[in-house]
């Protein structure tokens, strides 16, 4: 397993503006998720990021949305970009230390209100 | 791509009693099934797993049972207590070159003491 951190665990923001999350994970992994968690929905995988190489997106969500970096082996960040009441969900980080993607870990989340 | 449905989307029971959620995925060659839970505020958490090789496993009070032929899986917990509230989500995965799992929309459980 591993221990994931996220910032913030909370926010509420103003439409347009953008948000940055941070997810730190406590040992080092290939990949790293982000998935996105509307009210009463399921999980979403947003994309897929692994370090040293650009963000895979899943059908329905684009770069200049959701911008994500990879610096390192257990850090990365997830931007909402230009954001709209819609955007209002919780946005998960998870981790998968065996390198396939299979069993995901889930961090706290950041629970994400935009008015 | 795969399609996971998951029944009841909410479940009331009291306390001692049982409660079973149930899962279909529509990707024959799907090969694993993992069940989390996710509390109030939290994210979820890996609760128990079932590879297609098996028929069911069991983890004290709660279990997996797995029918690939009809392509359908259920989480049984056993002796419910309050503590058991929480939203559970199934989840199918290990096929057609990506592992990354597809979630159902989960199953909100109440234990009424």
């Amino acid at each position: 397993s591993a221990v994931i951190s996220q910032k913030p665990s909370r926010d509420i923001c103003q439409r347009g503006t953008s948000l940055t999350i941070q997810c730190q994970v406590d040992s080092q992994v290939t990949m790293m998720f982000w998935y996105r968690q509307q009210p009463g929905q399921s999980l979403t995988l947003i994309a897929t990021a692994n370090q040293g190489s650009e963000a895979t997106y899943e059908s329905g969500f684009v770069i200049d949305k959701f911008p994500i970096s990879r610096p390192n082996l257990t850090f990365s960040t997830l931007t909402v970009s230009n954001m709209s009441p819609e955007d209002s969900s919780i946005y998960l980080c998870s981790v998968d230390p065996s390198g396939s993607g299979e069993t995901q870990y889930f961090g706290p989340g950041t629970r994400l209100l935009v008015l | 791509g795969e399609n996971v449905e998951q029944h009841p989307s909410t479940l009331s029971v009291q306390e001692g009693d049982s409660a079973v959620i149930k899962c279909t995925y529509s990707d024959s060659a799907s090969n694993y099934f993992p069940w989390y839970k996710q509390e109030l505020g939290k994210g979820p958490q890996l609760i128990i797993d079932i590879r297609s090789n098996v028929g069911e496993k069991k983890d004290q009070r709660i279990a997996v049972t797995l029918n690939k032929t009809a392509k359908h899986f259920s989480l049984h917990i056993t002796e419910t207590q309050p503590e058991d509230s929480a939203v559970y989500f199934c989840a199918s995965g290990g096929s057609g070159g990506s592992y990354i799992p597809t979630f159902g929309r989960g199953t909100s459980l109440i234990v009424h003491p």
